[in-house]
């Protein structure tokens, strides 16, 4: 079964709008990882954070991680049209070899 | 630098027929995978490659095979295809290494229906 599941699943705001997605996770991991995809394309990496890191940023992006909730929240400020896309939490359970396990995804629409 | 190259994009096959999915990654990774993308299921671990010459079964590996050609290549094949094959196919690899990131780098994906 799936480590990760995103809420909600699909999200619909207006451009300059704040978006918010969660992830909720089941067993301890190592690092949590969000990954973008848009329509008829890969998934591309945008943000890790570790297990002893509670707070992340990386440009319009602030990642939060609560292990002892296990669960973790993507928040894009400023949306924008371009920001149209699904968004998938990835848990990476260890360090070494053990693959990395993906939500069902969070489908964000940006209206401009 | 072109990443993970997989063939082909798009595929129709008919019940019972067999292909081969072909993944190439020019990174020297160690760890190679195969997805699956399902409407409504996300991402599905079909079979993965944890270092060239070992292979293991992911989530969903029944009606799959793969072969880890060499450290570059990760090829998929179905057997006998069945209607519930049909999906989008991704296939990734990442550096599995205590100096390395554990980003993945993904395909652009196999587009496949089975009729």
């Amino acid at each position: 079964s799936q480590q990760g599941e995103e809420d909600p699943q699909a999200l619909s705001i207006q451009e300059g709008e704040n978006a918010t997605m969660n992830c909720s996770y089941k067993t301890s991991i190592n690092n949590l990882q969000w990954y973008r995809q848009n329509s008829g394309r890969g998934l591309v990496h945008l943000i890790l954070i570790r297990s002893n890191e509670r707070e992340k940023h990386s440009g319009r992006l602030r990642v939060t991680l609560d292990t002892s909730k296990k669960s973790s929240s993507l928040l894009i400020t400023a949306s924008r049209a371009a920001d149209t896309a699904s968004y998938f939490c990835a848990t990476d359970a260890r360090s070494g070899n053990t693959p990395l396990v993906f939500g069902k995804g969070t489908r964000l629409s940006v209206i401009a | 630098n072109a990443g993970v190259t997989q063939t082909p994009k798009f595929q129709v096959l008919k019940t019972g027929q067999s292909m081969t999915l072909q993944c190439a990654q020019d990174m020297n990774h160690n760890s190679m995978y195969w997805y699956r993308q399902d409407p409504g299921m996300g991402l599905r671990l079909i079979y993965y490659s944890a270092s060239e010459g070992t292979t293991d079964k992911g989530e969903v590996p029944n009606g799959y095979n793969v072969s880890r050609l060499n450290k570059r290549e990760f090829s998929l094949r179905l057997e006998s295809a069945a209607p519930s094959q049909t999906s989008v196919y991704f296939c990734a690899s990442r550096d599995v290494s205590k100096f390395s990131g554990n980003t993945i780098y993904f395909g652009e994906g196999s587009w496949l229906t089975v009729v």
